[in-house]
This record gives C-alpha cells, sequence and structure tokens, in this order.
C-alpha cells in the first residue's frame, strides 16, 4: 500500500537555528512528493514539490527539501527558524490519481 | 481573489440532520477533492471528481454524497448525521492530469454534531 510517513509529531526548534521536518515515502514508482503547511483554522498550503531533477528544491518563504531515493525520504528544511513558522506541516506524494498525506508534523519555534 | 471557497466555515447541527457543504474553484481546474481531517489532523481523502465524473470514491459510509454540477463545483452533502462526523472538511481541487500540480485547499468547514 502506498504510504506517507512523518516519524515526528513534534519537531521544537528555537529561532535562528535550523529546523528539518522529516518525511519517508513508501510509493512503488517515481512519486511525486510536496509538502505544505497549514496554520491554525486554515487549509493547507503548498510549499514545494519535487517532480524530477535536482534532488534539491526550494520552495515557499525559504524552505527547501531534499529529495533521497535510496532512503525513499523527502525532509523539508531551512537554515533559520521564525516564529512565524510554527504550523502544521504535511508531506504527501501523488500517486495514480490521488495524494497521500502522511500524518503531519507540528513545528513549534521557540523565541 | 478566492480560489477554492467552501461554505459554510462552522456548521453545528443536531444528530439525524441533513446538511451540504458547498465548494467552488476559479482556478479552471479539472479536478476537486474531499478531504476529512480528523480530531487528531490526520487528513483522509474522501472523494475526487474529474471534469465532473467520480474517480475516487474511498470507503465513506453512503450517508455521505457528493455532488458535481460543473467542473468547478464539488458539494457534499450528509444525511442522518452522527456524533463521528464532527470533524473538518477540506474541499481542494487541481490539475489531477498533471501529477506535479499541487492542491489547492480551501479554509475548511468545521462540522460540529451534537
Amino acid at each position: 500500500a502506498q504510504s506517507v510517513a512523518q516519524p515526528e509529531d513534534q519537531v521544537n526548534v528555537a529561532e535562528g537555528n535550523p529546523l528539518t521536518v522529516k518525511c519517508t515515502y513508501s510509493v512503488s514508482g517515481n512519486p511525486y512528493l510536496f509538502w505544505y503547511v497549514q496554520y491554525p483554522n486554515r487549509g493547507l498550503q503548498f510549499l514545494l514539490k519535487y517532480i524530477t531533477g535536482d534532488n534539491l528544491v526550494k520552495g515557499s518563504y525559504g524552505f527547501e527539501a531534499e529529495f533521497n531515493k535510496s532512503q525513499t525520504s523527502f525532509h523539508l528544511k531551512k537554515p533559520s527558524a521564525l516564529v512565524s513558522d510554527s504550523a502544521l506541516y504535511f508531506c504527501a506524494a501523488f500517486y495514480g490519481q490521488n495524494f497521500v498525506f502522511g500524518p503531519g508534523t507540528r513545528l513549534s519555534v521557540l523565541p | 481573489d478566492t480560489a477554492v471557497s467552501q461554505t459554510p466555515k462552522y456548521l453545528v447541527t443536531q444528530m439525524g440532520n441533513d446538511k451540504s457543504i458547498k465548494c467552488e474553484q476559479n482556478l479552471g481546474h479539472d479536478t476537486m477533492y474531499w478531504y476529512k481531517q480528523d480530531s487528531k489532523k490526520f487528513l483522509k481523502i474522501m472523494f475526487s471528481y474529474n471534469n465532473k465524473e467520480l474517480i475516487i470514491n474511498e470507503t465513506v459510509p453512503n450517508r455521505f454524497s457528493p455532488k458535481s454540477p460543473d467542473k468547478a463545483h464539488l458539494n457534499l452533502h450528509i444525511n442522518s448525521l452522527e456524533l463521528g462526523d464532527s470533524a473538518v472538511y477540506f474541499c481542494a481541487s487541481s490539475h489531477a492530469r498533471q501529477g506535479n500540480s499541487p492542491l489547492h485547499f480551501g479554509n475548511g468547514t468545521r462540522l460540529t454534531v451534537t
């Protein structure tokens, strides 16, 4: 079965420090991979995607993600976290005709 | 301009009632979805329509019925509401034929069944 895992329910990081939110996938073939962010009482917003090509993908708000095929991972990163980055982050894979979402990781950036 | 809009934002109703949630997108996308987000924030696909044709129908009670009058609208009708239906329901759209097209979400409808 196709699945996306986010092994950490919660990630805490101090403002200004680098952050990483982890994602691994179990999808056959070559999936398209995405990261979304959800702020309170809002829908999910698209951050970035990996389709093909360069394994390091840059997206909105200074976020980037690294695709690693051998480890089937697609970790989200940011060099310097902001308090305003605090939100719920979802990794997703598009396969077939459907998006499969991970369970989400709550990021808290502490001032 | 709101790309994906859904109404109402909040819906409080009693068990046994029938209710509808409306969704409209002005992005020209060919595919629309309904997702359910539970209290633990898990997102689960419910339905997907491509050009008014049902393409995904996950295991949901048949009390839930989607209706797509045109490719810009996908409404969700729920019959005989139950306590367990309480959740946030999100509408989304994309160019599904192009797998590299991200989903665009509405802001959700918080359904509370009492």
